[in-house]
Formats: structure tokens, sequence, C-alpha cells
């Protein structure tokens, strides 16, 4: 298995809170995602990142914010938590792009309940 | 705008039959992924298509890629109930972003 984990793996907090997500991974792979899960919507984008300090939004970045000071954590921040941020969050890396396949490898997912 | 619809969304099946779930995608694409999801579990990568006309195989699974029809297919053999699982397609999006976007899964239960 990808060496990818997160934490924490459960959380609850109240409406308001900040909100930090951290993302490990030991594979040294310079592609790095969060995702949500929501049922009905499949999995959705929420940033990624293609190097150290470099980030860019995916379909649902309202209200969330990232960073990645080195390769190996990418940190989803949710600066004030709205109960609509309830949801399983995934954390995936890929390998870099060019000839790669760029399959991407899942972490073992966050969920965060906002009351 | 890319869109990935996958059809059905549900899927119950006997064992020991034959079926396919189909993956749409809305933009020209020739990177497409297949993942197996468990109840409660984390994503597992099934197939990695990578040009028109891959075909991959994996025990009862087989998936294909059509590029043209911007079509993917998930053809399940004899089907067992340690198949039932949520299955996802997911497209790489427009070149040299590497932002994928999922379908909304197929969910498939398969009946002793």
């Amino acid at each position: 298995d990808a060496g990818i984990t997160q934490s924490p793996r459960h959380k609850v907090t109240e409406t308001g809170t900040p909100v930090t997500l951290r993302c490990h991974q030991t594979e040294n792979h310079r592609y790095m995602y969060w995702y949500r899960q929501d049922p009905g919507h499949g999995l959705r984008l929420i940033h990624y990142s293609y190097g150290v300090k470099d980030t860019d939004k995916g379909e649902v970045s309202d209200g969330y914010s990232v960073s990645r000071s080195k390769t190996e954590d990418f940190l989803l921040t949710l600066e004030s938590a709205t109960s609509s941020q309830t949801s399983v969050y995934f954390c995936a890396i890929s390998s870099s792009g060019g000839a790669g396949n760029n399959e991407q490898f899942f972490g073992p997912g966050t969920r965060l309940t906002v009351l | 705008e890319l869109k990935v619809e996958q059809n059905p969304l549900f899927l119950s099946m006997q064992e020991g039959k034959n079926y396919t779930i189909y993956c749409n995608y809305s933009t020209t694409s020739d990177r497409l992924y297949w993942y197996r999801q468990d109840p409660g579990k984390s994503l597992e990568s099934l197939f990695v298509l990578l040009s028109n006309g891959a075909v991959k195989q994996e025990g009862r699974l087989m998936a294909s890629l059509d590029t043209k029809a911007r079509l993917s297919t998930l053809h399940i053999t004899a089907a067992v109930h340690d198949l039932s699982a949520t299955y996802f397609c997911a497209v790489d999006g427009t070149s040299g972003t590497y932002k994928y976007i999922f379908g909304t899964g197929t969910r498939l239960k398969v009946l002793a």
C-alpha cells in the first residue's frame, strides 16, 4: 500500500471554528489532492498541489485553503467550519505527469462532522 | 465543464450473471481510471486506461476505453458476492492540469 496517512481520522467540531486536516505521504510523489465525498456526489476535488508551495483550486474550493511547505505534507484548512462542510475527506497522491500513468493512491479518509 | 456520468447508479444482480457499468465523459481525455470502494473504506485503484482501445482485465472485471466515443465500460463476468462495492470512474482533467473528475459511482450489490 502507498504510504499515505491522514490525521485526524475523525473529528467533531462546532460551526465557526477553524479546522486543519493533515495528509502525510512517504512516497515522494509530486502531486497531492484533497477531495470530499458526499452521498450522490462521488468525489469532488477541493484543491491540489503539484509541488512544494504550488497549489491550485478544484471544483469545490470555496471555504477551504491549503498549504504545502514540504513534499510529504499537504494541509487542508477550513477557516470557519460550516455544517455544509460535514463530509468525508480523502487525500490522494500521484506520481508526476508526462509519460507516467498518474494513478492516484488514496489515504484512509477523515470523517468530519460540523455541528 | 468536464462532466463524468456513470450508469447505472445502483445495480443489484445475481451471482453468476454478467453486467456492464458505463462511464461517459464530456471532454477529450485519453486517460481513464477505475476505482473500487468498500463501505466505510478508502478507494482502491482497479484499472488505468491510457489510450484509445485500451483493455485491462483482472479476474472477473474487464475495463475498456473508447476515447472517440468518450466512453469506458467495466464489465463484470459471472459476478460473485465479493464484488459488491461502489465503483468509480475518473477522468484526467483538461490537458496538463491533472485535475481528476470522478463519476458519482455505481453501487453494486451481488446477491447470493
